[in-house]
């Protein structure tokens, strides 16, 4: 199995802010990342991907970097909608996994 | 507007067997170049995937459940389903059925709503 490892695992921020959440798999998985913003009691939702397909309605904010193995999302200036957890998946091979999330709070 | 909605049982007995159905609007099940796909969270963690089926009717498991996981498609009722046998408290999770893209990216497009199973005697 690929193992897909995100961090931070939380991170606490300020509207406006610019934060960064990386990911790395285990092994090469070209663009073949997805991300997900989940908000609580909700279905994830899907944002973005590495190959720089933006889901349709996904604020420019968000945008995506890296290839193989390491990955980065950034968020270029957090509005108040933007507090959820995030995770990243590997679609590249089955099983597919998911990174463990990283819950961005607000400052 | 794609839509999937999950049903089934919300609490099952250690050692039973869950079972779920997902029913799927505003599109056909069997229009092909999807995945029909199962991933589950349990509560406060975070996402696993179960496993997917086409509609032809190939599936694929994720190995840690595969020999207590049964994924099958019915086109007449544009719905697939999910079981999951032997199961223990470790089952317990919200359960959501998805559709994932056969092709680009192979990004997870529509979600369900999610459906809470308990496993509790």
């Amino acid at each position: 199995d690929i193992q897909m490892t995100q961090s931070p695992s939380s991170l606490s921020a300020s509207v406006g802010d610019r934060v960064t959440i990386t990911c790395r798999a285990s092994q090469s998985i070209r663009t073949y990342l997805n991300w997900y913003q989940q908000k609580p009691g909700r279905a994830p939702d899907f944002l973005i991907s590495a190959a720089s397909s933006l889901q349709s309605g996904v604020p420019s904010r968000f945008s995506v970097s890296g290839s193989g193995t390491d990955f980065t999302l950034t968020i270029s200036s957090l509005q108040p909608e933007d507090f959820a957890t995030y995770y990243c998946q590997q679609s590249y091979s089955t099983p597919i996994t998911f990174g463990q999330g990283t819950r961005l709070e607000i400052k | 507007q794609l839509h999937l909605q999950e049903a089934g049982s919300g609490l099952v007995r250690p050692s039973q067997t869950l079972s779920l159905t997902c029913a799927v609007s505003g599109d056909s099940i069997s229009s092909g170049g999807y995945s029909w796909t199962w991933i589950r969270q349990p509560p406060g963690e975070g996402l696993e995937w179960i496993g997917y089926i086409y509609h032809s009717g190939s599936p694929s498991y994720n190995p840690s459940l595969e020999s207590r996981v049964t994924i099958s498609i019915d086109g007449s009722k544009n719905q697939f389903s999910l079981k999951l046998n032997s199961v223990t408290a470790a089952d317990t999770a919200v359960y959501y059925c998805a559709r994932a893209r056969d092709f680009g990216d192979h990004h997870i497009d529509f979600w369900g709503q999610g459906i809470l199973v308990a496993v509790s005697s």
